[in-house]
């Protein structure tokens, strides 16, 4: 069955760092997936969208990069603030047109 | 610009009772869909509609109904809810394009005693 599995334990990292989370998947041939960030009683919101030819994409402090061979998307946020303190969650578009996503990762930035 | 609004913000039902949660987007998105979110589990999908008149089964659409009579409104209907249905609930909007981003409402948070 299709799975799309992130780190479920929370990431603590120090402000100034960088923050790296992982989405892998299983059974998807995806030809872009997407980056969300949910913060506590809100909705996900989008960030980035990365195409499967695309190796790396960048958005200010965020970088994505997206490999097929290893069927894995690396998420990244450079110089890390409190603000930056969220659930991240990845996302795929499966059969129909379905948006599925991953368990999200909790990451805390901490001063 | 209120994009997708969901009502209520939160609910307390009693086993057995039915309700409606609301969602309407603003969008003109022929895309629509209901999530629910419970710890441990991220979002999973319940049903989904690609257009006026289209409906279609998520990851877990027992105990719920949809309908999309319009483009704009996308209620999900609980029928005798369950405690197993306490949780976060979310709407989503989005263009029919496949690379395009959800939108999501607020969230409903439901409360089944």
């Amino acid at each position: 069955s299709q799975k799309i599995e992130q780190n479920s334990e929370a990431l603590n990292i120090q402000e100034g760092k960088t923050a790296t989370l992982t989405c892998n998947y299983t059974n998807y041939s995806p030809a872009y997936l997407q980056w969300y960030r949910q913060d506590p009683g809100r909705g996900p919101v989008f960030l980035l969208l990365i195409r499967e030819n695309e190796k790396e994409k960048r958005k200010e402090r965020l970088k994505v990069t997206f490999d097929t061979t290893l069927k894995q998307s690396l998420f990244h946020i450079t110089a890390s603030q409190p603000a930056d303190s969220a659930t991240y969650l990845c996302a795929l578009r499966g059969g129909g047109n379905k948006l599925t996503f991953g368990t999200g990762t909790q990451l805390k930035v901490e001063l | 610009n209120a994009g997708v609004t969901q009502t209520p913000k939160f609910q307390v039902l009693k086993t057995g009772q039915s309700m409606t949660l609301q969602c309407a987007q603003d969008m003109n998105h022929e895309y629509m869909s209901w999530y629910r979110q419970d710890p441990g589990m991220g979002l999973r999908l319940i049903h989904y509609s690609v257009g006026a008149g289209i409906t279609d089964q998520g990851e877990v659409p027992n105990g719920y109904n949809v309908s999309r009579s319009t483009t704009e409104d996308f209620p999900l209907r609980l029928l005798s809810a369950a405690p197993s249905q306490t949780s976060v609930y979310f709407c989503a909007s989005s263009s029919s394009d496949r690379i395009a981003e959800a939108f999501f409402g607020q969230g409903t948070r439901l409360t089944v005693v």
